[in-house]
């Protein structure tokens, strides 16, 4: 059974370039969250989609923005790079269910992206 | 607003020391207690986790018990190898809608 799945697994761009990363979740899940990873600190919440719609928001500008796809699989999209967006990008997959504990999420290894 | 505090790190042990990291948490409702673990230069792996009060979640030696009453999920491990070496984030989930909220994360290195 694969697991979640990322890419590319390294990035480097400049600032005001725009990226695209790519996320497979775990087999049978439905939801795909992301978050961004700044070097030294926990997780910070993007954003999660379910049935192709955003469905909730962290704190983060329009610049990102993402896209769910019918096979569940997920793309994250940051125009106008800044220095600060520099991290790591990691895709969670989780199964909507109305019972307690089987929401767990589980994460991919996560996209490194150095803005220059 | 719901939150999760750990002790701060970096805690440096010996191999075969017990380990102990504490994790509190502030939110409404029932959540679900979680403990992730990421290796240098991974991503984050599922320890352990805790859906209810007293529930005890266990995995590779390590385990955490979910106390509401002094809303803590400490975790334990008896007996910790060099290969324990990485950081440990404590997490809560209230819904499958909802975001994962973490700690700040504790670094642990084992020496031998």
């Amino acid at each position: 059974d694969a697991g979640v799945t990322q890419s590319p697994t390294h990035l480097i761009k400049t600032r005001g370039q725009q990226v695209t990363l790519r996320c497979s979740p775990k087999s049978g899940h439905d939801t795909v969250s992301w978050y961004q990873q700044a070097l030294g600190q926990g997780p910070q919440f993007i954003f999660q989609y379910y049935e192709e719609e955003e469905r909730q928001r962290g704190n983060f500008p329009d610049r990102f923005s993402g896209h769910q796809f019918p096979n569940y699989s997920s793309e994250l999209n940051v125009n106008a790079l800044l220095l600060g967006d520099s991290a790591l990008y990691l895709c969670a997959s989780s199964l909507q269910a109305s019972q307690k504990g089987t929401d767990t999420q589980y994460f991919g290894p996560g996209t490194r992206l150095t803005v220059l | 607003g719901d939150s999760v505090t750990q002790m701060e790190g970096p805690v440096t042990l010996s191999e075969e020391a017990f380990l102990t990291i504490n994790c509190t948490y502030t939110a409404t409702g029932y959540p679900s207690l979680f403990w992730y673990v990421q290796y240098p230069g991974e991503g984050l792996q599922l320890l352990l986790k805790a859906t209810k009060a007293d529930d005890k979640g266990s995995n590779k030696g390590f385990e955490a018990t979910y106390r509401k009453e002094t809303t803590s999920f400490h975790l334990e491990k008896g007996s910790v190898q060099v290969s324990d070496s990485a950081v440990y984030f404590c997490a809560l989930l209230k819904t499958s809608y909802d975001k994962v909220i973490f700690g700040p994360g504790t670094s642990l290195s084992v020496i031998p």
